[in-house]
Formats: structure tokens, sequence, C-alpha cells
């Protein structure tokens, strides 16, 4: 089945860095994929759809600047975060959908970012 | 923004038993989908459900839809301990189908 592969799984970085995640599918070409970020024991909340090609589309709320998507190939979508604080620390998951699949989403492990 | 609720946001039965989780949303959706977390892991897709199907099964899971009452019901038979875990319903909506989360359903099931 689709496989989609989130790099890196865990990440600690200083405030004021930035910290790039991939996301990649690995058996299919994916013209989109979303980006999700989860807080401990929350629900998972959209923060923008990332289009191959075009620019992402932002949740309201969610300051474009400082999340950085870039779409450039079928296949991988990157997730900068930019001059990161304590509070951007969460968990960061991607999902893309195999283009005719029946609407099932294949998500990535997810990836555990801690600013300190 | 979340799409939905869903109940009970956490829910401990014994093994054997059955677990039945509801989710309900607010908006027209394409699907409806289910899946599961692990603590501090990625999800996985256990089951989808088109807007025009009223109930699909995929071995000891069994979810229905009523999109009259936008809700939406996981029932998981004979719980297993190693189907502890956190259950969420996602919508699917418009040309992206893209999806919305809702809170979640921590499950424990005890040995």
């Amino acid at each position: 089945g689709a496989v989609v592969s989130q790099h890196p799984s865990w990440v600690i970085c200083k405030s004021g860095t930035s910290v790039k995640i991939e996301c990649r599918s690995l058996d299919f070409q994916a013209t989109t994929m979303f980006w999700y970020r989860q807080f401990p024991k929350q629900s998972l909340m959209l923060m923008a759809t990332s289009n191959e090609g075009s620019k992402a589309t932002y949740e309201q709320g969610v300051e474009k600047d400082k999340f950085l998507i870039n779409h450039a190939s079928l296949t991988l979508s990157t997730l900068t975060v930019t001059s990161a604080h304590p509070e951007d620390s969460s968990f960061y998951i991607c999902s893309a959908r195999e283009p005719g699949g029946n609407y099932g989403y294949t998500f990535g492990s997810g990836t555990r970012l801690t600013v300190v | 923004s979340q799409q939905g609720e869903e109940d009970p946001q956490a829910l401990s039965i014994q093994e054997g038993e059955n677990a039945t989780m509801n989710c309900s949303y607010k908006t027209s959706i394409n699907n409806l989908q289910w899946y599961r977390q692990n603590s501090g892991r990625g999800l996985v897709h256990l089951i989808l459900i088109r807007s025009n199907e009223r109930e699909k099964h995929s071995g000891r899971l069994r979810v229905t839809l009523d999109t009259s009452k936008k809700s939406s019901s996981l029932l998981i038979t004979a719980s297993r301990a190693a189907d502890t875990a956190s259950y969420f319903c996602a919508t699917g909506r418009g040309n992206n189908n893209d999806m919305r989360f809702g809170a979640g359903t921590r499950l424990t099931v005890k040995p």
C-alpha cells in the first residue's frame, strides 16, 4: 500500500533557529499533501494544504511566514518552522492521498519538535 | 478549525467487551474516516465510509454514518488489550477532500 515517510521523527532545536521537516510519498505521486499539528492529548489541527507547484493554502490563524511550506515535487513536501519558539513545540504530521485511491489518506509517522 | 466532536472522550472497558465511539460533525462531507493513533505515533487508517453509505464493516470494526444527523459511530467488537489507543474520526470536505479531525476518544482495554 501507499507509504508516506516523514523525517526526522524527532528534533530538538534552540529558540530562534529554523527546523525543516520532510514528508515524502514513497511509492506514489502526491499532488496534494497536508500538514497537521497535534498538542499532547489533543486532536490534529490542519495547518495547511500543500499543492505541488503552487503556493500552500493555510488555515486561518496559521502564520504562513512562520511555517513555510514547499511542495517542489510530486513526492516531497517540506515544512520549515522558522525562528522557532518553545510554544512551537508540538507533534507535526503530514499526510497524502494516492491518486485514484478511495479517499483514504496515508499519514507519516510524525515529527516531535521540541524547542528549548 | 476542528470539524466535529467525539464522545466519549475516554472509554475504559474489559477485554472481550465491545467499544462504541461516536462522532458528530457540522458541515456537508464527502466521506468520513476513522483513524487510530497509539501514543506519540502517527495515524493508522482504519476505515472510510462515503457520504452515500450507511454502514461498513472491516474485521472487528463496524462503522455507521447518518448524514441526516451528521453523526457516525465506530464499534469495535470483542476488544483486545492491543486495541488500546486513541481513535479519531475525520471528515473529508471539498475538492481536495481536506480532512478535519474530531477531538478523539482514548480507549483503554484492560486485560
